[in-house]
Formats: C-alpha cells, sequence, structure tokens
C-alpha cells in the first residue's frame, strides 16, 4: 500500500521554541493531508485539513496561530507547533490521501506519527 | 453531530478466544465505516471497512465486522485471537464520498493473555 512517512519520530524541545513537523506521501499525490493530535490513551483529533496549494482549514477551537501548516507540494505538509509549552506536548499524525499515477485512491494513509514532549 | 462510541476502553482476552469490539456510531445518513488498529507508538493501519453493499465485511488479520443498520453498531470480530493481536483498536465515521474527515471513536485497547 501507499506509505506516508512522518519526521521527526520524536522530539524534545524547550518551552518558548518552535517545532517543524514533516509528512510526505512516498509512493503518491497527496492532494489532502489531514493532522491530527493523540493525547495518551485518547482519541485521534483532528486538528486541520490541508490541500495542495490552499490555505489548510482548522477544526474548531484550534488555533492556526499556534499550529501552521503547510502544504506546499503534492508530497510534502509540515506542522510548525509556534512557540511550544508543555500543554503541546502530545503525538501529532497526519494521514494523507490523493493520487497514484492516473487513479484516484481515495483511501486515507497514516505516517507512523510523531511524539513532541515540550520541557 | 457525528460521533463514534466505543463502549469498552479496555477488553482483556485469552489467546484464542474470540473477540467483539463495540461500535456505536451517531449519523443523518448511512456512513462509511471504518476500523483502525495502532500498534503502540505507531500510525493508523485500516482493518476494514464498510461503504455499501453487503453488510459483513471481512477485512486484513482475520478480522470482520458486521453493520447494523437498526442498531447503528459496526462491531468488530474475529474468532481467535492471537497474542499479536494486542494494540488499540480504533472505530471511525466518516462522511459518504470518500475516507477523507473522520471522526474517530475514544478506541479500545485490547490485551491477549497467553
Amino acid at each position: 500500500g501507499a506509505v506516508v512517512s512522518q519526521h521527526p519520530s520524536w522530539v524534545i524541545c524547550k518551552s518558548g521554541t518552535s517545532v517543524k513537523i514533516e509528512c510526505r506521501s512516498l509512493d503518491f499525490q497527496a492532494t489532502t493531508m489531514f493532522w491530527y493530535r493523540q493525547f495518551p490513551k485518547q482519541s485521534l483529533m483532528l486538528m486541520a485539513t490541508s490541500n495542495e496549494g490552499s490555505k489548510a482549514t482548522y477544526e474548531q477551537g484550534v488555533e492556526k496561530d499556534k499550529f501552521l501548516i503547510n502544504h506546499a507540494s503534492l508530497t510534502l505538509s509540515t506542522l510548525t507547533v509556534t512557540s511550544a509549552h508543555p500543554e503541546d506536548s502530545s503525538f501529532y499524525i497526519c494521514s494523507a490521501t490523493g493520487t497514484s499515477g492516473s487513479s484516484n485512491t481515495g483511501e486515507l494513509f497514516f505516517g507512523e506519527g510523531s511524539r513532541l514532549t515540550v520541557l | 453531530a457525528q460521533s463514534v462510541t466505543q463502549p469498552d476502553i479496555h477488553i482483556t482476552v485469552s489467546e484464542g478466544a474470540s473477540l467483539e469490539l463495540r461500535c456505536n456510531y451517531s449519523y443523518g445518513a448511512t456512513p462509511y465505516l471504518f476500523w483502525y488498529v495502532q500498534s503502540p507508538g505507531q500510525g493508523l493501519q485500516l482493518l476494514l471497512k464498510y461503504f455499501s453493499g453487503d453488510t459483513l465485511v471481512q477485512g486484513i488479520k482475520g478480522f470482520e465486522a458486521e453493520f447494523k443498520r437498526s442498531q447503528s453498531s459496526f462491531n468488530l470480530r474475529k474468532p481467535s485471537v492471537h497474542w499479536s493481536d494486542a494494540a488499540e483498536y480504533f472505530c471511525a465515521v466518516g462522511a459518504p464520498g470518500g475516507y477523507n474527515k473522520l471522526i474517530f471513536g475514544a478506541g479500545t485497547r485490547l490485551a491477549v493473555h497467553p
């Protein structure tokens, strides 16, 4: 199946710094990517939807200035947590859907997740 | 509003025993339904999905799920659990038209005793 890769898989940073997480589709063109946040032992909460070349659509309650999403190409979306604080510590997961060759896969593929710890 | 309820937070079964994980959804029409599995520290893997047609769907790793419209349920089953099935299982609902924007249940953590 299609592969979605996230980097880094884990990151520790100091409070007040910014952290960038990358989500790449390795063998298909990801026209749409989704960013989720998962707290320990909880479900995935959709943060935002990003379409290549346009601004991300954020879910209610998600601070767009805090969580900057860029989907500049069909294979890469980035999530930047700005001025991170300990409460931003979480597991961030991306997913992507798009096309492979001439086929619209429609299916959603998930990255491995990125664990952020803010000290 | 769409919602997904997984009543069981944690289930423990013995290896070789049968398994049923419950999922109930709330949606105005027939949704697209999914079950995903997540191993510790990993992303999600699709086990199976229901879009339309036969209400009993087969998935990977020997899992199956049955869509019951009258009960708004989409329970996941496996006749004989293996130790490697220990993981977190998420039921999800999506709007008709694709996989795209999914709403996830809280998850059920499965432990398997030898």
